[in-house]
């Protein structure tokens, strides 16, 4: 079993939607939580970082983190073509070094 | 700079050639990865840089893969005899401090022919 579990997708949602991205992890030492985005040929970009269980929103993206349920989300609301990526899921433990470790992640098609 | 810079962006090597990848992460970042990224694979990672040493080399799939800092900037990932599974995008990142949210470069993109 993987240490973290992301749907590939890929998922397709008409603009204006609300989109929810998923993971999955097994291990409770993980405490600290990000969302990364990739444009195609681009390396990722931190979305959202929290630490702690319950909902961290920042403009249009909400981060959830339910650790007795070892699970996180992403939603987007009002979904744009712009956020046509690939949405990645990053965990991490408090322990030495600062590896993160990552989802597959899952892709977002926004139609028109 | 601005942010962290990888060289090559593009890389095509014959099987068994060695080659070397760059990374110049942003100034004053002294924490340093590199992951690889393979179609479907998700990021996967090789090595830890804090300042010059690397406390954690634990994702090096074999000794073929090495990788040094220098001046706790530069960072320069080697591999050796290179083979066809070793095609990827090898992706750099650096953060102010262990811990810290990680800014990436865009990738050398490495093909093995």
């Amino acid at each position: 079993q993987k240490e973290v579990e992301q749907d590939p997708g890929p998922l397709s949602v008409p603009e204006g939607a609300i989109v929810s991205l998923n993971c999955t992890y097994s291990n409770s030492a993980f405490q600290y939580f990000m969302w990364y985005r990739q444009y195609s040929r681009k390396g990722p970009e931190l979305l959202m970082y929290t630490y702690s269980s319950g909902n961290k929103e920042d403009g249009r993206f909400t981060a959830q983190v339910d650790k007795s349920s070892k699970y996180i989300s992403l939603f987007i609301r009002d979904s744009q073509p712009s956020d046509s990526a690939t949405y990645l899921c990053a965990i991490r433990n408090t322990g030495t070094a600062s590896k993160l470790t990552f989802g597959t992640g899952t892709r977002l098609q926004v139609t028109l | 700079g601005a942010g962290v810079s990888q060289s090559p962006s593009n890389k095509v090597t014959e099987k068994g050639k060695d080659v070397e990848l760059r990374c110049d992460p942003i100034s004053g970042h002294t924490a340093l990865y590199w992951y690889r990224q393979s179609l479907g694979q998700g990021l996967e990672f090789l090595i830890y840089f804090q300042g010059n040493s690397a406390p954690d080399k634990s994702g090096l799939p074999s000794d073929r893969f090495s990788a040094e800092r220098t001046g706790g900037s530069v960072s320069t990932l080697t591999i050796q005899r290179t083979q066809q599974e070793d095609s990827a995008v090898y992706l750099c990142a650096s953060s102010l401090n262990e811990g810290g949210g990680y800014t990436f470069g865009s990738g050398t993109r490495l093909t093995v022919v």
